[in-house]
């Protein structure tokens, strides 16, 4: 089975402090992904990734930023955390050069910015 | 306890009954579509999948059908068990030239009644 790893599940920041969140996959999936998850909003795209140093922007990449380095590991970064950046983030991976394979999600880190 | 189920229809199912839980999609042009169960403190779990050039797809104990003409899409889940209570949703995957996306429904709450 695929596993998709998230370091954290719960983090406190404070408003101002860079925050990063790290996943992990372990299928040799080219593609992988970050969401937001939010109560009558459903899952948002943040960014994703088809390669290793390759990032898209999704639908709402402001305040955000990533990092590929490494074909199983991409990064989460806010540069400077905010209050509206309180959410539910979950990191997804998946086989296809396309969109159009299932996606695989870790199981989530819940971000609270004070 | 997890946010996620909050503001989001409800079906009530007793246990043993058939659940028909359904989506109605907005693009014309989706050509693939994926059903997803997110229990609580857990991120989203693949279910089943079904692309456009097919109105049914069965898997274990669950069946996904697919009416284009209505943009509709319902996931059957047969002799319905307490663990499948969870929130549902489904996405839709559309590709209109360089610009692919995978669009995702705000969920339904399933609730099994012993």
């Amino acid at each position: 089975d695929v596993k998709v790893t998230q370091s954290s599940r719960y983090l406190v920041k404070r408003t101002g402090e860079k925050v990063f969140l790290e996943c992990v996959q372990d299928m040799d999936h080219e593609n992988m992904f970050w969401y937001r998850q939010d109560p009558g909003l459903g899952l948002r795209l943040i960014y994703f990734s088809y390669d290793v140093k390759m990032k898209e922007k999704g639908d709402i990449p402001e305040g955000y930023s990533v990092s590929r380095e490494k074909k199983e590991r991409f990064s989460l970064i806010l540069e400077s955390a905010s209050t509206n950046q309180t959410s539910m983030y979950l990191c997804a991976s998946s086989l296809s050069g396309e969109m159009n394979s299932p996606l695989h999600f870790g199981n989530g880190t819940r971000l609270t910015v004070t | 306890g997890e946010s996620v189920g909050l503001h989001l229809p409800t079906l009530s199912v007793q246990e043993g009954d058939n659940s028909i839980i359904n989506c109605a999609y907005s693009n014309s042009a989706s050509d693939y579509f994926i059903w997803y169960k997110q229990e609580s403190g857990k991120g989203p779990q693949f279910i089943i999948d079904i692309r456009s050039n097919m109105d049914k797809r069965q898997g274990q104990r669950v069946t996904v059908l697919l009416n284009k003409t209505v943009k509709h899409l319902s996931l059957q889940i047969a002799a319905t068990q307490p663990g499948d209570s969870a929130v549902y949703f489904c996405a839709e995957f559309s590709s209109t030239g360089a610009n692919s996306k995978l669009t995702f429904g705000k969920g339904i709450t399933l609730s099994v009644r012993p």
